[in-house]
């Protein structure tokens, strides 16, 4: 592994239906976060975690829930996705919390029906 | 509220020079951000500005201008590989990013 990877790449889900993105870091960088990237929109932060075992809320947090119980995993779990949910998730990190660049997973596509 | 403002598209000549500009009202400023993002890939970070002035970083420069809540992103030599997003982001008062839905650059030859 190098940098950041997420998994799935993409998925089709169907609303109501549970789903964990996984996103995992090699880097060893104590923050971590999760936007979602919409259309005409910038970049969402919807939770983030400045270390391990800590996590927040961001802008757009309704329908999401993340956990941190390690410094290099921070899966993002939509408990009941709507259609609304559908967008481009991305996963980045950084070496800490505030610190000058992020650096981004390449990202899941999902698709909520 | 926040508020991060760039153009939605801007089309240029191989060779030629362009400016993206983004202005910003937000809750504190810790920071202003370019990153890059061709169709289809993650964003990655382009500059870093802080201070007011100008930083260069090869064919790349970033300006910004505090009291103004102004920055501009300069692309000189543009080459094809350019064609991407190039997306603004502050780092507010509680240090977290600040989004622009990005500027679609579209060099032609």
């Amino acid at each position: 592994i190098a940098g950041i990877t997420q998994a799935p790449t993409s998925q089709i889900l169907a609303a109501g239906r549970r789903m964990t993105l996984r996103c995992t870091q090699d880097m060893r960088h104590n923050a971590m976060y999760w936007y979602r990237q919409d259309l005409g929109l910038g970049l969402r932060l919807i939770h983030y975690s400045n270390t391990a075992g800590t996590t927040g809320k961001g802008e757009v947090p309704d329908g999401y829930s993340v956990s941190r119980a390690n410094t290099d995993d921070f899966p993002l779990t939509l408990a009941s996705a709507v259609p609304s949910q559908t967008s481009v998730y991305f996963c980045a990190s950084s070496a800490l919390a505030g610190a000058d660049e992020q650096f981004f997973g390449p990202g899941t596509r999902l698709t909520v029906l | 509220g926040q508020n991060i403002d760039q153009p939605t598209e801007m089309t240029a000549t191989e060779g030629a020079i362009v400016q993206i500009n983004c202005t910003y009202q937000t809750s504190g400023f810790n920071g202003l951000f370019w990153y890059q993002q061709h169709a289809g890939e993650a964003p990655t970070f382009l500059s870093y500005n802080v201070l007011d002035g100008l930083e260069e970083k090869g064919r790349f420069s970033s300006f910004l201008s505090r009291s103004k809540g102004y920055s501009y992103l300069l692309l000189k030599e543009l080459q094809m590989k350019d064609s991407a997003s190039y997306l603004c982001a502050v780092r507010d008062s509680n240090y977290q990013l600040i989004w622009g839905a990005g500027t679609k650059l579209i060099i032609k030859p």
